[in-house]
């Protein structure tokens, strides 16, 4: 099965800054990937998928890019409601796995 | 509006069996692959499993496969997680989700159902 890594597992930063979390799978994914924001008690939004197509009603700042195997998500200037955890997940073939996550925390 | 209400979450004994229905409204259900993520307390998500359109195809991560199956009801619109044999490790939060066919994103989720596996 394909596995997927992010890193950082944690971030510290302050609003108006630009963060990237990477997601890397051991195999080529193409560009079948997706990325999803988690807050507290809540479900998961997703927020872009097939690496950088975003996803309707979500802000501009958020950005995907990459290919087959190393992915990033880029937050240009970061708002307060932004402070949650990313996952990125692959959807090219079952199993599609999840990230471990990547937890962005107000500094 | 997308409407996805999960339910059917208990406090159960290991080996036992549940089953979760995540009820749908707002779409065509026929349309669409459905997905099962769970998240176990304090954990990140898990991809369970999913169910292609018809119900003809389904997949399973290993840890579930032979004790957890999928299915779908198009004329009621609800999709099914049977979960038997139940393991401690199984405790979670179980998401139903829908599939976005051109980018295969997960674009709608429920709120969840909380299944608690202990004796």
């Amino acid at each position: 099965d394909i596995r997927l890594t992010q890193s950082p597992s944690s971030l510290s930063a302050s609003v108006g800054d630009i963060v990237t979390f990477t997601c890397r799978a051991s195999q080529n994914i193409d560009n079948w990937l997706a990325w999803y924001q988690q807050k507290p008690g809540k479900a998961p939004k997703l927020l872009i998928s097939s690496t950088s197509i975003l996803q309707s009603g979500v802000p501009s700042r958020f950005s995907g890019s990459g290919s087959g195997t190393d992915f990033a998500l880029t937050i240009s200037g970061l708002e307060p409601e932004d402070f949650a955890t990313y996952y990125c997940q692959m959807a090219n073939t079952a199993p599609d796995s999840f990230g471990q996550g990547s937890k962005l925390e107000i500094k | 509006d997308v409407e996805m209400v999960e339910s059917g979450g208990d406090l159960v004994q290991p080996g036992r069996s549940l089953t979760l229905s995540c009820a749908i409204s707002g779409f065509d259900f026929r349309t669409h692959w459905m997905s099962w993520v769970r998240q176990a307390p304090g954990k990140g998500l898990e991809w369970v499993a999913n169910i292609n359109k018809d119900g003809s195809e389904k997949n399973f991560v290993d840890s579930v496969k032979g004790r957890f199956f999928v299915s779908r009801d198009i004329y009621e619109s609800i999709l099914y997680l049977e979960m038997t044999d139940l393991r401690v490790e199984d405790t979670a939060v179980y998401y139903c989700a829908r599939t976005y066919e051109p980018t295969r994103g997960l674009d709608h989720w429920g709120r969840g159902t909380l299944v608690t596996v202990s004796s």
